[in-house]
């Protein structure tokens, strides 16, 4: 099975708009973290958030927000007010137990103008 | 403060050539990272460690070894490379409680 799902191969949004990103996640583990990365047609790989197992709250990053739905195992990226630059690949990953990650594969996010 | 930095950025080599990716971080992280990332694949973990000289596998770890010598450095071989090893490598380190910081990628082509 997999680890990450992402099932969202491409996005649009306006720009200023909002735009949800959906990352669902399986593990057996009580211990684990979610993770948002962006990455831009440059390749790099940009943190954008994290989510712990235990928090209780979702994690907030400025225009980002986590909504993160523990017994839907579900991890979604919340993108506020859009803009140009945040057109990208978008990936969510999982840290299961301490060492280990698993990517998704990736949602490509367009914004228009 | 580099980072995270990765040596060669391209290489193109030939089926059976052998070469070696380098990965230094200057944040004295304890733990590193090997990736490899496919079109459509997201990235996969080939191996990872935990400290100095020690190494352990990831999700895809066949035809690649490592080492970690010393605590900055972590090294990514291909002994006997294959067209299947086409792909754009990615190394990361992370203090226990941290994120994963990630270096620019290593762009592999095997002909």
């Amino acid at each position: 099975a997999q680890k990450i799902t992402q099932t969202q191969p491409g996005m649009f949004v306006q720009e200023k708009e909002a735009v949800t990103l959906d990352c669902t996640y399986d593990t057996s583990d009580p211990s684990y973290g979610l993770f948002w990365y962006k990455q831009p047609s440059s390749g790099e790989m940009i943190f954008l958030i994290y989510q712990g197992s235990y928090d209780q709250q979702n994690a907030t990053e400025g225009r980002y927000s986590l909504n993160f739905q523990k017994a839907r195992k579900s991890a979604n990226l919340v993108i506020s007010a859009s803009q140009l630059g945040d057109s990208a690949m978008y990936f969510c990953a999982m840290r299961e137990g301490t060492f280990q990650f698993y990517f998704g594969t990736g949602t490509s996010l367009t914004v228009i103008p | 403060n580099a980072g995270v930095t990765q040596t060669p950025k391209f290489r193109v080599l030939k089926t059976g050539q052998s070469m070696t990716l380098l990965c230094a971080q200057d944040m004295n992280h304890e733990y590193m990272y090997w990736y490899r990332q496919d079109p459509g694949m997201g990235l996969r973990l080939i191996h990872y460690s935990v400290g100095e000289g020690t190494t352990a596998k990831g999700e895809v770890p066949d035809g690649y070894n490592v080492s970690r010598l010393k605590k900055q450095n972590f090294l990514l071989g291909l002994e006997s490379a294959a067209p299947s090893q086409t792909s754009v490598y990615f190394c990361a380190s992370r203090r226990p409680t941290d994120t994963q910081y990630f270096g620019p990628g290593t762009r592999l082509t095997v002909l």
